[in-house]
């Protein structure tokens, strides 16, 4: 089984609002990844957890805020959004990034629309 | 950090056409991937490809690590294979996958 499981599929918010964008895996791998893209654009990295440690944050806004409670779960906490923060937002995870990035899946994405 | 092109960025084929898609990447790496971003965004896999080359149906891959690209083939292209390709690598002592800018494919019937 190489999948891994967002929710939700589609989410619109507002840019008072708190939510979550959930992300599961049981490959047993032990590196998960948050990106976003944007449309007509490439996936851009946000943050990258080894060993549910936090191990790359590319400068995000403190607004996007990553939890890893275990090695088979990333979340993705929003607050205070802006509409530019609309995006399709993904999930990935690869086997372990020890000596470098192995084989990445990844979800299939949450659509964010913030209004 | 690494730089990844991709060519050409748009491609229009008509169905049954064979193609090349073109992935140049500026450092030495240890992971190459091809992914397909079917219309609903999700990033299939294709190919894990640090070098060599490895085939899968119609589609086959080629990395030529120490001349820093990678080639993706289509043959016999259907319909189905509109999209976009991306190619994304990553170095030995990297811990992120960076990606190209993309291949936007349209076969027309």
């Amino acid at each position: 089984d190489t999948e891994v499981t967002q929710t939700p599929k589609h989410l619109v918010m507002g840019m008072t609002n708190k939510k979550s964008l959930k992300c599961e895996q049981h490959m047993g791998h032990r590196a998960m990844y948050w990106y976003k893209q944007k449309a007509k654009k490439p996936p851009e990295l946000m943050f990258v957890y080894s060993y549910e440690k936090l191990s790359i944050n590319e400068s995000v806004p403190s607004r996007f805020s990553p939890e890893c409670p275990n090695s088979s779960l990333l979340n993705l906490h929003l607050h205070a959004l802006q509409p530019e923060d609309s995006a399709l937002y993904l999930c990935a995870s690869s086997q372990t990034i020890l000596r470098g990035v192995t084989e990445a899946f990844f979800g299939q994405g949450t659509r964010l629309t913030v209004v | 950090g690494i730089q990844v092109e991709q060519s050409p960025p748009d491609l229009i084929l008509q169905e049954g056409a064979n193609s090349t898609l073109r992935c140049n990447f500026s450092d030495s790496v240890n992971n190459l991937q091809w992914f397909h971003q079917n219309p609903w965004g999700q990033l299939i896999n294709l190919f894990y490809i640090p070098s060599g080359t490895k085939q899968n149906g119609r589609l086959s891959a080629t990395t030529v690590a120490t001349e820093r690209y990678s080639l993706l083939y289509i043959s016999s292209s259907q319909t189905t294979d509109s999209g976009v390709y991306f190619c994304a690598v990553s170095k030995a002592a990297g811990n992120k996958l960076t990606f190209g800018g993309g291949t936007r494919v349209l076969v027309k019937p």
